[in-house]
């Protein structure tokens, strides 16, 4: 079946540090992939999205660039802040329209 | 514009006791879900329903019933608690697909004892 591996946490970085974290997926055909966030005490929103391959999604200075060649869906930001503590999600939409979920990966910025 | 809210925030059950996590949205979707999250473990689906009247299993329905109520409301019981229930539960509401994006209440944290 389809599933989505990221990298495991936590990951700790210094603020204005450059971020990845690492998705890859599996699935048939091409599924709409998706990152999401969690901050402390809050339930998950979406962050991105990207629905074809080759296609680049960003929002508040994230990028994550669907890659069908490595099935991968690597979230990246040049400088981070202390707010960008949170646990981000990817996902993928499977073929009944439903999310296939990753773990998770704990973000943790340091001033 | 609410969005998603959830109730109660927090509860402690000792095992065996019964008690039911409310959900509503104000979005007009068609589509709820209910999952929990565990360490390690991301989102799990529990139950979700397509629209209203309608209900199905997810990944992990065992021990869980649910209501849709109407098109606002989608609840979730748990009828006899159990340890392994422990766990942050989030119902999430649906813009329909394809390009499906949900969206999340805050969560109900759920201690059983």
């Amino acid at each position: 079946g389809d599933s989505v591996t990221q990298m495991e946490g936590p990951v700790t970085l210094s603020e204005e540090a450059f971020l990845t974290i690492n998705c890859t997926y599996t699935a048939t055909g091409y599924p709409s992939l998706f990152w999401y966030v969690q901050y402390p005490g809050e339930g998950l929103q979406l962050l991105l999205k990207a629905t074809k391959a080759d296609d680049k999604g960003s929002n508040k200075g994230f990028e994550a660039t669907y890659r069908k060649e490595t099935t991968s869906f690597h979230l990246e930001k040049g400088s981070v802040q202390v707010s960008d503590s949170a646990v981000y999600f990817c996902a993928l939409e499977d073929s009944n329209y439903q999310l296939i979920w990753g773990a998770g990966t704990k973000l943790i910025i340091k001033p | 514009n609410a969005g998603v809210t959830q109730t109660p925030k927090f509860q402690v059950l000792k095992t065996g006791q019964s008690m039911t996590l409310q959900c509503a949205q104000d979005m007009n979707h068609n589509s709820m879900y209910w999952y929990r999250q565990d360490p390690g473990m991301g989102l799990r689906l529990i139950y979700y329903s397509a629209s209203e009247g309608t209900t199905d299993k997810g990944e992990v329905p065992n021990g869980y019933n649910v209501s849709r109520l109407n098109k606002r409301e989608f609840s979730l019981r748990l009828e006899s608690a159990a340890p392994s229930q422990t766990s942050v539960y989030f119902c999430a509401s649906v813009r329909d697909s394809p390009q499906e994006t949900q969206y999340f209440g805050p969560g109900t944290r759920l201690l059983v004892l």
